[in-house]
């Protein structure tokens, strides 16, 4: 079965300190993996996608993501964080069979002190 | 592009009465539309899948016959929650998967914030 584990429900970095956001994901197969950013009382924006092309994903505002299949990770990160980039993000990986089902981590909360 | 929407954004309804909310996809055509249930400070969880034209795939656990959805055209998909209790008050989003798209790319609605009194 496909899972996905973000490791630390909270991460708290200093405004202009690297980002890292961990997940790990369980799969069988070849993954498609996401990353999404919820902001308060909304839905959920997509950062990037790996789909089986390049192994190092860039997404929007700044946020990137590398595949790593030896250690199936797909970790984000960004090299300056913002105070704009304090939200929730959740890792997910699509189901193999014809659903399209995505399976979420259970996220993580990025704080960015000033 | 890409674009979802969901109303209201917003509804408080009485113990006991029904709530519709409507997921629409603005500029394409969405082949699956998945509903989601998210408490506070906890992940989203899949209610069910809707197809458009057929019935709806319920994840186990979901009552069916209180959480009636239906996808009758290709932007559009509802979700009624029927007899509502308090405990069914959740923020309830709605995602999207284009046709024609091969990529598992799925489209979020802004969700909708339901309190049940």
């Amino acid at each position: 079965a496909q899972s996905v584990t973000q490791l630390g429900s909270h991460v708290s970095v200093s405004e202009g300190a690297l980002v890292l956001l961990r997940c790990n994901y369980s799969s069988s197969v070849p993954p498609y993996l996401f990353w999404y950013v919820q902001y308060p009382n909304q839905g959920l924006q997509l950062l990037l996608k790996y789909t089986s092309a390049a192994t190092l994903v860039k997404g929007i505002n700044g946020f990137e993501a590398e595949f790593k299949k030896s250690e199936t990770s797909f970790h984000l990160t960004k090299p300056s964080a913002h105070m704009s980039d304090a939200a929730e993000y959740f890792c997910a990986v699509s189901r193999v069979d014809s659903s399209y089902k995505l399976i979420f981590g259970s996220g993580t909360r990025l704080l960015v002190r000033p | 592009g890409a674009v979802v929407s969901q109303h209201p954004s917003r509804v408080i309804c009485k113990s006991g009465t029904s709530v519709k909310i409507e997921c629409r996809s603005l500029d394409f055509q969405a082949t699956t539309m998945f509903w989601y249930r998210q408490f506070p400070k906890q992940s989203l969880m899949l209610m069910a899948t809707s197809n458009e034209g057929s019935k709806a795939t319920y994840e186990q656990g979901v009552e069916k016959d209180k959480f009636l959805i239906n996808h009758a055209s290709l932007t559009l998909s509802t979700l009624t929650v029927t007899s509502a209790h308090p405990e069914d008050s959740s923020f309830y989003i709605c995602s999207a998967r284009p046709r024609d798209r091969g990529n598992h790319e799925q489209y979020f609605g802004p969700g909708t914030r339901l309190t049940v009194t």
